[in-house]
């Protein structure tokens, strides 16, 4: 079946200038992640959607960076005035519900991510 | 912040031999999970362990836990070039924000 599919797979980008990076989380997932991670490094978390409820936005930079995600599917993650600290390759993953706090746990589906370069 | 840290950063091994990493981690867990990643692709979900379990099998995969220690490790038994990959525990502190270590990379020569 179809996973998370995320867009483009590569950006190449000036510094300055702003990018959008997609993700189509899988089918009827009700929460949506989107991770940052740097080379040779771990996940850094960035936020969390669940569902309607307000997202979690407190693993984001700065406010340089936004995320919407509409409808409860597709979630756009915004970077403005890119840095060329931001260069990462920015994963998102969707889960069918949170992952914790039930006791029932689901794993995250990873799309392949963005390698996001900024020159 | 990290919360998982696995150990070590790197193993080679040949084909058909065994490799275990290790992943610690500071904070009272709800589960902790492994997964793969393949260079250039997304992780992909191995194994899950909750805190109240000490061990999981799945096919070649062997998984431990200890509270006590904060740690778990992966064994991977009858390795194959397919194995080559970096390898991350995730801990699972009660929320819904999985926490990554930095990872181990695993090389499988032929």
């Amino acid at each position: 079946g179809a996973g998370v599919s995320q867009s483009p797979s590569n950006k190449v980008t000036e510094k300055g200038k702003d990018v959008e990076l997609r993700c189509d989380p899988i089918s009827g997932h009700t929460a949506l992640y989107w991770y940052r991670q740097s080379l040779g490094q771990g996940l850094e978390f960035l936020i969390y959607f669940q569902g309607n409820s307000a997202p979690d936005k407190s693993g984001l930079p700065s406010d340089r960076f936004s995320a919407e995600r509409t409808g409860g599917s597709v979630s756009t993650l915004t970077i403005q005035r890119t840095q060329q600290e931001d260069s990462a390759v920015y994963l998102c993953a969707s889960s069918p519900r949170p992952t914790s706090g039930t006791g029932d746990n689901s794993p995250l589906h990873f799309g392949n991510g963005t390698r996001l370069t900024v020159t | 912040s990290q919360q998982g840290e696995e150990d070590p950063q790197a193993l080679s091994i040949q084909e058909g031999e065994n490799a275990t990493m290790n992943c610690s981690y500071k904070t009272s867990i709800n589960n902790l999970q492994w997964y793969r990643q393949n260079s250039g692709r997304g992780l992909v979900h191995l194994i899950l362990i909750r805190s109240n379990e000490r061990e999981k099998h799945s096919g070649r995969l062997r998984v431990t836990l200890d509270t006590s220690k904060k740690s778990s490790s992966l064994l991977i038994t009858a390795s194959r070039a397919a194995d080559t990959a970096s390898y991350f525990c995730a801990t699972d502190g009660y929320d819904y924000k999985l926490s990554f270590g930095a990872g181990t990379t695993v090389t499988v020569r032929a």
